[in-house]
């Protein structure tokens, strides 16, 4: 089945120590991004990938870090993460960014608590 | 500014009535709009765009390049239509074409 998997779905952890988010998907797409959804102001585009070792900052990417070595994964680092991190995380991936009327497919979520 | 505008947060019908929820795009090339749905504890996923001038599950969407709006419309709204929506607009930023989304609008049909 196509899709995209994150792991963890819920995670609660501490000011200060370093996690991390994994996204993967299995269908071979080009392009591959992280949103934050927050009430009230929607999804906001973290960090997003054209490819592999191509990566780049969106619209937040303070506080968080990614890197695209393979072609499927793509994790979200939070090196020292702070409460105002509690968020819901979502991964996409498409296709390809190079052209219009592509669909985005989104992961599950992961609802990150940061105490 | 490249933006989406979704003015209700929150949005209430009666089962079988019609429903509008309202997108504005502010965008100087061509836009590429599309509306994704997020039901209760799932994933995001695409209900319709532009383009495909379709209707999906009763939703139909025209884009009003003169008003830059994006409307969603169902005329007879479903309980199960109860969800979050979200109206996107595809940008450019470096090479990549890429969505930015409105703050959503969370739908509730009330039976």
């Amino acid at each position: 089945e196509a899709q995209v998997t994150q792991n963890p779905r819920y995670l609660i952890t501490v000011t200060g120590k370093k996690l991390t988010v994994t996204c993967s998907q299995n269908m071979n797409h080009e392009y591959m991004s992280w949103y934050r959804q927050d009430p009230g102001l929607g999804l906001r585009q973290i960090y997003y990938s054209m490819n592999v070792e191509v990566t780049d900052k969106g619209d937040v990417p303070e506080g968080y870090k990614v890197s695209r070595k393979e072609k499927r994964n793509f994790p979200l680092i939070l090196e020292s993460p702070s409460p105002n991190q509690t968020s819901l995380y979502f991964c996409a991936s498409s296709p390809t960014a190079r052209t219009d009327s592509t669909e985005a497919f989104f992961g599950q979520g992961t609802r990150l608590t940061v105490v | 500014a490249q933006r989406v505008t979704q003015p209700e947060k929150l949005l209430s019908v009666f089962k079988g009535a019609p429903v509008e929820l309202k997108c504005n795009y502010s965008y100087s090339g061509s836009p590429e709009l599309f509306w994704y749905v997020q039901y209760s504890r799932q994933r995001l996923q695409l209900l319709l765009r532009h383009i495909s001038r379709e209707s999906i599950k009763g939703f139909t969407a025209d884009l009003n390049k003169g008003e830059t709006s994006f409307h969603l419309k169902k005329p007879f709204a479903q309980e199960e239509d109860s969800a979050m929506y979200y109206c996107a607009l595809k940008i450019s930023r470096g090479s990549a074409r890429q969505l930015t989304f409105g703050s959503g609008t969370q739908l509730t049909v009330l039976p």
